[in-house]
């Protein structure tokens, strides 16, 4: 079956950074792009970047791009999430999920990662 | 960047109740409209794609509408296994943002 399976729990001291990873199957990983969404405790969804794993080609949110790197080794089906400079603000769970589309050329993300717990703290 | 604005912010209801969520689009997203829901320490889960499409497996109770800038989200006989978060998303431009979310209590 489709599914992408999220690297471990990571705990980081602030200033560090931390790498995610997120390894897809039962589908051709170069055919839908990857995004990248984050939940901090108690709180909604917001989302970080997508990126096509065919070209490499990446669009991240305003907020994060100076310090999200997203890329991926096709050769292994493995998308990745580079997060710099962390903060205790970016204690979060992070998710990838797959963007898929229908006929219409309308998207939705499709499965989703199980998640990946990073905890910034001194 | 566009804003979605879901109501209730959460909401306590009734097994066997009829439950309906709202999402306001700060400008025209078409169709560009998912809802998904989240229960306690899971990932989200596609419920409705394009506004109205129901994912397989998702149970029929589940239906959405709307276009343009204001959409709903309508339980039409609520389960147990409902009680969750439930989330809003356009996809029409980046940032592909999601409402703040509506969390469904059982009463």
């Amino acid at each position: 079956q489709v599914q992408l399976v999220q690297s471990g729990a990571e705990v980081k001291k602030p200033g560090a950074s931390v790498r995610v990873s997120c390894k897809a199957s039962g589908y051709t990983f170069t055919n839908y792009d990857i995004n990248w969404v984050r939940q901090a405790t108690g709180q909604g969804l917001e989302w970080m970047g997508w990126m096509n794993p065919y070209t490499g080609n990446t669009g991240i949110a305003q907020k994060f791009q100076d310090r999200v790197t997203m890329t991926r080794n096709t050769s292994i089906g493995t998308a990745y999430m580079d997060l710099s400079s962390l903060t205790s603000e970016d204690t979060a769970v992070y998710y990838c999920a797959r963007y898929l589309n229908d006929y219409s050329n309308l998207y939705w993300f499709d499965p989703w990662g199980q998640g990946t717990l990073v905890t910034v703290s001194s | 960047d566009i804003q979605m604005t879901q109501s209730p912010s959460s909401l306590s209801a009734s097994v066997g109740d009829r439950v309906t969520i709202t999402c306001r689009a700060s400008q025209s997203i078409s169709t560009y409209l998912n809802w998904y829901q989240q229960k306690p320490g899971k990932a989200p889960k596609v419920l409705i794609s394009a506004v109205s499409s129901l994912q397989r497996g998702v149970p029929s109770r589940f239906s959405g509408s709307g276009s343009g800038t204001e959409f709903t989200l309508t339980i039409s006989s609520l389960q147990p296994e409902d009680c969750a978060t439930y989330y809003c998303q356009q996809t029409y431009r980046t940032p592909r943002t999601f409402g703040q979310g509506t969390n469904l209590e059982i009463k």
